[in-house]
């Protein structure tokens, strides 16, 4: 069956560090998404791509990159960790508009 | 800006009793509407969805919504809440233009016996 998985699923990181989460995806979508979750404020959209080689600035991108190098995979990347990062991170992909799929989420602490 | 709202943050009900969720957009256009549903440390699980055609959705897990566009709404509904409904609820759009799932805040749904 097709899936999305996330790596890690928690972690744990010092202020300065760079931090890449893995995301990867067998169902061949275009599009694929990072979120962020965090109390209050639902799922904000941080990057997003809509094929290889192309990527895009969400609500808040500031201080997170993404690569996209091929269909599979959008790894995305905290330049220099903040604790204002701290966040669950969930990754998506769809094809079109017809339905998100998302990954199980990355707890990611910075202290 | 919040192009999707969720006026409420927490809803309790009781297991057996009927259910309505809130969901508001801005966009004057019709937009695509989904609602997902989150366990506890899981991912989001879609419910249902809404392109075009009867307003009125039919989703997994007994659950419907229904499209009011005069509104800007897209109210998802349970006649019978169970207590296996307890989770968060999320309310996504996604505009005519652009592929990007914009989510509002969520509402945790709280089921007591």
């Amino acid at each position: 069956d097709a899936e999305i998985t996330q790596s890690p699923r928690h972690k744990i990181t010092e202020t300065g560090r760079q931090v890449t989460l893995a995301c990867h995806q067998t169902w061949n979508h275009n599009n694929m998404f990072w979120y962020r979750q965090d109390l209050g404020h639902g799922l904000r959209l941080i990057h997003y791509s809509y094929g290889v080689q192309d990527t895009n600035k969400g609500e808040v991108s500031d201080g997170y990159s993404v690569s996209r190098s091929n269909t599979e995979d959008l790894p995305l990347t905290l330049e220099s960790a903040a604790s204002s990062q701290t966040s669950v991170y969930f990754c998506a992909s769809s094809q079109d508009r017809l339905e998100a799929f998302f990954g199980q989420g990355t707890r990611l602490t910075v202290v | 800006a919040q192009s999707v709202t969720q006026p409420d943050i927490h809803i309790t009900v009781s297991e057996g009793a009927s259910l309505e969720l809130r969901c508001n957009y801005s966009y004057g256009a019709t937009p695509y509407l989904f609602w997902y549903v989150q366990s506890p440390g899981q991912g989001l699980q879609l419910l249902l969805k809404y392109f075009s055609g009867d307003t009125l959705v039919q989703g997994i897990k007994g659950f419907e919504a229904e499209f009011k566009r005069s509104q800007s709404s897209f109210n998802l509904r349970k006649p019978s809440v169970h207590w296996s409904d307890a989770a968060e609820y999320f309310c996504a759009v996604v505009r005519e233009t652009g592929n990007q799932f914009y989510f509002g805040t969520g509402t945790s749904l709280t089921v007591i016996p």
